[in-house]
């Protein structure tokens, strides 16, 4: 089965600084698609951007872009320029066949 | 393009009480997935519909959780005589087929058993 561990419960950034999220995931899929979810406090999930194992070029939307290491199963989130915006529990997440399997989350704090 | 709506946004019951909940996804989407969060913890998979079909189920939904979508459109997720352990935010997302393909989050629904 597919697990995806998020070690950090808890970070926090000062406003305008850069943070990174750190996530592995365990699979013995070769195909396999990587997300990271955004959920502000009593929202909705957000998707905040995606992998595709099979592309070594890591993505980028905007502020945001990924450290897709395969080998390593790591898949981190930096964030730059941070906003107060930017404030809320952060999944990782790994879809293969059909489901996503989330991580334990990671709660996001701006300090301004 | 409403997104995908939940109804209701919270739900509170006595213990041994059904519930009932509902989800109407995007609309073109044909799959449709149900989880269920609890406090401090990432979604779990519970099930998922492509069209009308159930095509998979966690072993986390018991038998006295039941999902239907009968039209491939909105689809309830039912749980009869709830129990303490069932208080949770149940969500539902839709996508497109595809593994590449995101799934789109509703709001959820809070359910709270006293």
């Amino acid at each position: 089965a597919q697990t995806v561990t998020q070690s950090q419960p808890e970070m926090s950034v000062q406003e305008a600084e850069t943070v990174t999220l750190s996530c592995t995931y365990d699979t013995s899929e070769s195909d396999y698609y990587l997300f990271w979810y955004k959920q502000p406090p009593s929202r909705q999930m957000i998707l905040v951007i995606r992998q595709e194992a099979y592309k070594q070029q890591n993505a980028t939307e905007n502020r945001f872009s990924v450290n897709f290491q395969k080998a390593a199963k790591s898949f981190s989130l930096k964030i730059s320029d941070s906003q107060l915006g930017d404030a809320a529990m952060y999944f990782c997440a790994y879809r293969g066949a059909q489901k996503l399997v989330f991580g334990q989350g990671t709660r996001l704090t701006i300090n301004p | 393009d409403t997104g995908v709506s939940q109804d209701p946004r919270h739900k509170i019951t006595k213990r041994g009480q059904n519930v009932t909940f509902r989800c109407d996804p995007i609309s073109e989407h044909n799959r449709l997935y149900w989880y269920r969060q609890t406090l401090g913890q990432g979604p779990e998979f519970l099930t998922y519909f492509q069209n009308e079909a159930q095509l998979e189920k966690s072993r986390l939904l018991s038998d006295r959780f039941s999902a239907e979508r009968p039209k491939g459109s909105f689809s309830t997720l039912e749980i009869q005589r709830t129990e303490q352990g069932d208080s949770a935010m149940y969500l539902c997302a839709s996508s497109l087929a595809g593994i590449h393909q995101p799934q789109h989050f509703g709001d959820g629904t809070r359910l709270s058993i006293l």
